[in-house]
């Protein structure tokens, strides 16, 4: 069964410093997704790509973070500089399009701590 | 803004019980509503979705309804097993502009079911 693959699973940095995730997508799905989840709360809506364009980066810090999806297939989300209070989950997901009737499939997600 | 509340945030309950999870929205302009299923320090999976114009939706043991004019959904789990001990998570697609189509989350319900 296809999966969306995420990596680094979990990430350790000081603040300050500059982090990157990876998100490999479904294959064929044109939308991706990434979402921050803070502990004990649901996951926000941070950026969404329609092949290698952002079609919704309302919610992205702009400042400090950044998303690519060059060739519209795997994507990079990096921070810079990490600051305390991004410490959460990051997590990927795609569709095979935009539609609302389309399920939205997660990836394991990487898990930031920055001290 | 549509804000999602789940109740109760958690919920403990004797193996082969059944139960119902809370979900309301307030903005009954939706598209679709879609329940996942999150393990502790994992991905989401999805569960159920509920396209607009359905009233409910049946996987094995689980249902979900989904009522626009009030702003509720409901997830029932027939006969709780220790492994269904999961968060779960509403969340409602609404249109974000042009073609596109977002999900909003809840907070979750943490759900354990004791042998």
């Amino acid at each position: 069964e296809a999966e969306v693959a995420q990596s680094p699973r979990y990430k350790i940095t000081e603040k300050s410093q500059a982090v990157a995730f990876w998100c490999d997508p479904i294959s064929g799905h044109a939308t991706l997704y990434w979402y921050r989840q803070i502990l004990g709360q649901g996951p926000e809506l941070l950026v969404q790509f329609q092949d290698e364009s952002v079609v919704d980066d309302s919610q992205l810090p702009k400042d400090r973070f950044s998303a690519e999806r060059l060739k519209g297939v795997d994507s990079t989300l990096k921070i810079q500089p990490a600051e305390l209070g991004d410490s959460a989950m990051y997590l990927c997901a795609s569709s095979p399009g935009q539609a609302s009737s389309y399920e939205q499939y997660f990836g394991p997600g990487t898990r930031l701590t920055v001290t | 803004k549509q804000e999602v509340t789940q109740i109760p945030a958690a919920l403990s309950v004797p193996e082969g019980e059944n139960l119902v999870l809370n979900c309301s929205f307030t903005d009954s302009a939706i598209y679709n509503l879609q329940w996942f299923r999150q393990d502790p320090g994992k991905g989401l999976t999805s569960l159920l979705l509920i396209q607009s114009s359905q009233r409910e939706q049946t996987s094995g043991r689980l249902n979900a309804s989904l009522d626009k004019s009030s702003g509720r959904s409901t997830l029932y789990i027939a006969a709780s097993q220790p492994g269904d001990s999961a968060t779960y998570l509403c969340a409602v697609w609404i249109w974000s502009g042009g073609s596109n189509y977002k999900l909003t989350f809840g907070k979750g319900t943490l759900l354990t079911v004791n042998p």
